[in-house]
Formats: structure tokens, C-alpha cells, sequence
């Protein structure tokens, strides 16, 4: 069964500073991997998705995410981090041929000072 | 705004209390996921239904039910609650009955807080 993995569960940065959210998981092959974002008191909403191909994926809200398959990870990124960026950030998996039932991990909460 | 919509946004009751929380997908969408979130468990998938029919199980309790209805809005029924059940309860919904690559589309879920 797949699994996914979130190390962190707070991330603090400062406003304009770069961020990075950590992601790991564990398949035996190449899952799907997606990134969503729960704003306070809001659903999940998707940042962006990998199936296959280029493993650098651009997301919306200026967020990318990078597969690297050699360390089971897909970590998520922003240049330049908004006020407005502070919410919950949720990675999943979910399984090629396997069960489409995505698995998400724990969530990073974000936090952003001024 | 996703399209899902969800009642009631918050719901508070006693023990022992029977609730049902209901669910509309998006326009067009066929496929109904409950999940439950909260800080012990994190986002656990309870139940799928696709287009009136279930389709899969996940860690849902005997207590708690669900169906779809002809007009593919569905009700998820918690019954003989216990102060466990504390959570916020979210549907999402996916245009097919279930492939990998699916986007969910959540809805703004439903707080329920048993006393």
C-alpha cells in the first residue's frame, strides 16, 4: 500500500522569502503525486498534480513541485511567499493501475510573518 | 468557490445523537468521496459512491453510513455519536467513478462537535 510522508508540521517564513515543503513517499513504482492547499476554514483545493514526463510540474498560485525518483520525494516550492500563502498544505499519492484512492499525508501548516 | 457544497457548515450535538450531514457535487460530476479530518487521524477516507452506487470503503465506522440519491447529492448519516467523532467532514467529487489520475474537488466541509 502507498504511503506518504510530510517530515514537518509547521513552516515559518518570513514574507518574500522562498519556501520549500517537504514530501516523501513510498510506492514500488512511479505513484501519482499531488499537492493541495486548505485555507482556514475552507476545503482542499489542488496546487498542482504529477502523472508522468517532465518531473519539474508548475502548479497555480505560483507554486511548482520537483519528482525525484532516486529519493521518493516530491517536494513543493514558491519563490516568494505571500501573507496570503498561510494555510495548510497537504501532499498525496495515489496509485497507477492500483487504487485511486489518493492517500494524503498529515499536512505542513504554513505560517508567514510580515 | 469548488462547486461542492455542503450542509450544514457547523453542527453541534450530544452523545448518542444521530446527524446527517449532505452533499452536492459539482454540476456534472458523478462521483461522491467523504472524507473525515481530524487531529488525531489527519484526512481519512470513509466512503466513494459513484453514481448512486458505492464503490469503496475506506476506515468508515458501522455507526456511519451513506448514499447517493438519483439527483447525485449525497448524505453521509453518523449515528450513536460519541465525542470521538469531533471533526470537520469533507465531500469532494470527481466527474468519473474513480481513476488514479482524478482531481477531487472538495467542498467547504462540515464541523461537527459532539458535547
Amino acid at each position: 500500500a502507498q504511503s506518504v510522508t510530510q517530515p514537518d508540521i509547521h513552516i515559518t517564513v518570513s514574507e518574500g522569502a522562498s519556501l520549500e515543503l517537504r514530501c516523501n513517499y513510498s510506492y514500488g513504482a512511479t505513484p501519482y503525486l499531488f499537492w493541495y492547499v486548505q485555507s482556514p476554514g475552507q476545503g482542499l483545493q489542488l496546487l498542482l498534480k504529477y502523472f508522468s514526463g517532465d518531473t519539474l510540474v508548475q502548479g497555480i498560485k505560483g507554486f511548482e513541485a520537483e519528482f525525484k525518483r532516486s529519493q521518493s520525494s516530491f517536494n513543493l516550492r514558491k519563490p516568494s511567499v505571500h501573507w496570503s500563502d498561510a494555510a495548510e498544505y497537504f501532499c498525496a499519492v495515489a496509485t497507477p493501475g492500483g487504487s485511486y484512492i489518493p492517500t494524503f499525508g498529515r499536512g505542513t501548516s504554513l505560517i508567514v510573518h510580515p | 468557490d469548488s462547486g461542492v457544497t455542503q450542509t450544514p457548515k457547523h453542527l453541534i450535538t450530544a452523545t448518542g445523537q444521530r446527524v446527517t450531514l449532505r452533499c452536492s457535487p459539482r454540476s456534472g460530476d458523478l462521483s461522491v468521496y467523504w472524507y473525515q479530518q481530524s487531529l488525531d487521524q489527519g484526512l481519512q477516507f470513509l466512503i466513494h459512491y459513484y453514481n448512486g452506487e458505492e464503490r469503496a470503503k475506506g476506515n468508515i465506522l458501522e455507526r456511519f453510513s451513506a448514499q447517493q440519491f438519483p439527483d447525485l447529492h449525497s448524505e453521509l448519516n453518523l449515528s450513536s455519536l460519541e465525542l470521538g467523532d469531533s471533526a470537520l467532514y469533507f465531500c469532494a467529487s470527481t466527474a468519473s467513478g474513480g481513476l488514479s489520475t482524478d482531481t477531487q474537488y472538495f467542498g467547504p466541509g462540515t464541523r461537527l462537535t459532539v458535547l
